[in-house]
């Protein structure tokens, strides 16, 4: 089993439309996950970061955590042709040091 | 205020020789990660360095290796390059402390590109 697992998609969603993204990770002890953004060719950009249980909101972006299941989850709102972009969840993985365990990215398209 | 930068922004190279790529943290930042990403292929962590020490090191051999100056920036080196690294190389900082096991955010640079011919 892979420490962290992301969709590769490619997802595509209508502009306007909400944008699922999910991750789940196998380390039970991770206690802080951050979302990345990267489009082709560029390094990976921050969205946002979440520590607790529940949602976190940031303008169009919501982050969920759930740790009892291992799942964090990011949605964006009103999704634009701009978000076309591959999404990486970074969970902090317990006993890794301070280096972050990078999913594969879910590949987003928003169509026009 | 200035992000994290790397130097060169390409750098092509040929099979056995030895490529240097550098990177400068964001003020402040004295913690400077170094990552792997192939084509196609998901970030791999390199290492991480703070305050001048190596931290800690991904699975990869010893011929990647790097270093620290006083001023925080950091240095990667690969010796005997192979055709399999090439790959874009990212470097990113984060603050030093970690509060109560909570990772610090790492601010990620532009990359440097490395083909092997």
């Amino acid at each position: 089993q892979k420490e962290v697992e992301q969709n590769s998609g490619p997802l595509s969603v209508p502009e306007g439309a909400i944008a699922s993204l999910n991750c789940t990770y196998s380390d039970r002890g991770s206690q802080s996950f951050f979302w990345y953004r990267q489009y082709s060719g560029k390094s990976p950009e921050l969205i946002m970061f979440i520590y607790s249980n529940g949602d976190k909101e940031d303008g169009r972006f919501t982050a969920q955590l759930n740790k009892a299941s291992q799942y964090v989850s990011l949605l964006i709102r009103d999704s634009q042709p701009s978000d076309s972009a591959t999404y990486l969840c970074a969970p902090h993985l317990a006993g890794s040091a301070r280096q972050l365990t990078f999913g594969s990215g879910t590949q987003l398209t928003v169509l026009p | 205020e200035a992000g994290v930068t790397q130097s060169p922004t390409h750098l092509i190279k040929t099979r056995g020789q030895q490529a240097t790529l550098r990177c400068s943290p964001i003020s402040g930042h004295t913690s400077v990660y170094w990552y792997q990403q192939a084509l196609g292929l998901g970030l791999q962590f390199l290492l991480w360095y703070d305050e001048g020490e190596e931290r800690n090191r991904g699975n990869f051999p010893p011929r990647f290796s790097g270093r620290q100056f006083p001023n925080y920036s950091s240095e990667l080196n690969v010796n005997a390059l192979e055709l399999e690294d090439s790959a874009l190389y990212l470097c990113a900082s984060s603050l030093a402390y970690e509060r109560a096991g909570v990772a610090d955010t790492q601010y990620f640079g532009p990359g440097t590109r490395l083909t092997v011919l």
